[in-house]
Formats: structure tokens, C-alpha cells, sequence
């Protein structure tokens, strides 16, 4: 089945710089979509993506769909300590209707 | 954004006993619904598909007697952990899948807050 591979697994920074994160597949998404889950919670959506190339913004939040359709990238500018959490990629092939997740990237911000 | 909701956020349970998690698409309809389990510090891992009307489809290994599935509307998706054991402590989260026609159509995913369940 599809894989994605998210990188880093984990990442400490300081306050203020900027992040960035990418998933890679083996195979072609339709959809890319980006999340954040705090301990205890949901995952909660980030930005979504549905064309190759799109480049979305979403505040201090970028992501952008892969020309090739099979990558993935989201950036994080002037991080702060609430941006800390897991960050999860997920792709659909438009297949079907299940996600593929990466298997997160841990931020963590110190002030 | 989407709402979902999920009921109750956490719960304790004797082992033997069964245990209902509700999961409610707050402000749109569902049709397709899905039930995660994600154990501490792993990503999140599919158990089913909840369809709307008809059965779930259930992932490979996943014992659908035990891990029961209702989709009644378009709105609600129930899961009901039968004769639970401390195996089956977990955090288990549901989305619902929201998906717009036309020019410009989107699908995308929308999550709840998961529900802690802890069998002793």
C-alpha cells in the first residue's frame, strides 16, 4: 500500500525561527492535508491542498502540493511556544476514501 | 471550519463490560465516517469506514465483532467496544469525511477531540 514518509521526526528550536517539514510517497495523492494534535486531542486541520503546485497559506502556516504529486511541504514562520505539537501530513489518492498518514513531526519551541 | 464532535472524552470501565463512543459531525453531514485508534506517541492507525446506511468496512485485523459500528445518519457514527479488556485501553478518534461538488470540489477529513478509554 502507499507509504509517506514524513521528516524530521523531531525538531527543537527557539522561539521566533522558522520551521519546515515535508512528507514524500511513493505513489501520486490527490489530496495533501496538514495537521496539528496536541497531547490528549484530535488532530486538528492545518491547510488543505488539491491541486499540484498550489502553494496555501493559512497565517503564519505554507504549505505547497508537490508538482509530482507526491510530495508535500509545511512551513512554520517566527514559531512561537503554542506552535508546539505533533504535526501530521496525510494523503488521499482519490481512490478511495482512506487517509495515508505520515508518521508525524514532533515541534518543540523553546521560549 | 467543520465541527466534530465525540462523546464522551474520556471513560474507565470494568473489564468485561462494553463501552459506546459517540461521533457527530456538528454543522455539516457525513456520509462516510472513520474510526481511528492511535496508541502513545504513534500516528493514528484505521480500524473502519462507517458508511451511512450500510455496514462498516472494517481494516485488516480488526475483529468487527468486537468493535462495533453504526452509522444511523448522517450526523452520527457510533462505535461500541464489546467485552473490553485492558487491551483495548486506548485513545480512539473519529472524523467525518466533508466533501463539496461542483468546480472547485474539496474532500477533506475533519477530526474529534478522541475519546480515552481505560479498561481495568
Amino acid at each position: 500500500g502507499q507509504q509517506l514518509n514524513q521528516s524530521p521526526q523531531s525538531m527543537f528550536i527557539q522561539e521566533g525561527e522558522d520551521v519546515s517539514m515535508n512528507c514524500t510517497s511513493s505513489s501520486i495523492f490527490n489530496t495533501w492535508l496538514w495537521y496539528k494534535q496536541d497531547p490528549g486531542e484530535g488532530p486538528v486541520l492545518l491547510i488543505a491542498l488539491y491541486k499540484a503546485g498550489e502553494l496555501t497559506s493559512n497565517g503564519r502556516l505554507t504549505a505547497q502540493f508537490g508538482i509530482t504529486r507526491k510530495d508535500s511541504f509545511l512551513n512554520i514562520s517566527a514559531s512561537i511556544p503554542s506552535d508546539v505539537g505533533i504535526y501530521f501530513c496525510a494523503g488521499w489518492p482519490g481512490s478511495n476514501y482512506k487517509l495515508t498518514f505520515g508518521k508525524g513531526t514532533l515541534l518543540t519551541v523553546n521560549p | 471550519g467543520a465541527v466534530v464532535s465525540q462523546h464522551p472524552s474520556w471513560v474507565i470501565c470494568k473489564s468485561g463490560t462494553s463501552v459506546k463512543i459517540e461521533c457527530r459531525s456538528l454543522d455539516f453531514q457525513a456520509t462516510t465516517m472513520f474510526w481511528y485508534r492511535q496508541f502513545p506517541k504513534q500516528s493514528l492507525m484505521l480500524m473502519a469506514t462507517s458508511n451511512e446506511g450500510s455496514k462498516a468496512t472494517y481494516e485488516q485485523g480488526v475483529e468487527k465483532d468486537k468493535f462495533l459500528i453504526n452509522h444511523a445518519s448522517l450526523t452520527l457514527s457510533t462505535l461500541t467496544v464489546t467485552s473490553a479488556h485492558p487491551e483495548d485501553s486506548s485513545f480512539y478518534i473519529c472524523s467525518a469525511r466533508a466533501e463539496t461538488s461542483g468546480w472547485g470540489a474539496t474532500d477533506t477529513q475533519y477530526f474529534g477531540p478522541g475519546t480515552r478509554l481505560t479498561v481495568l
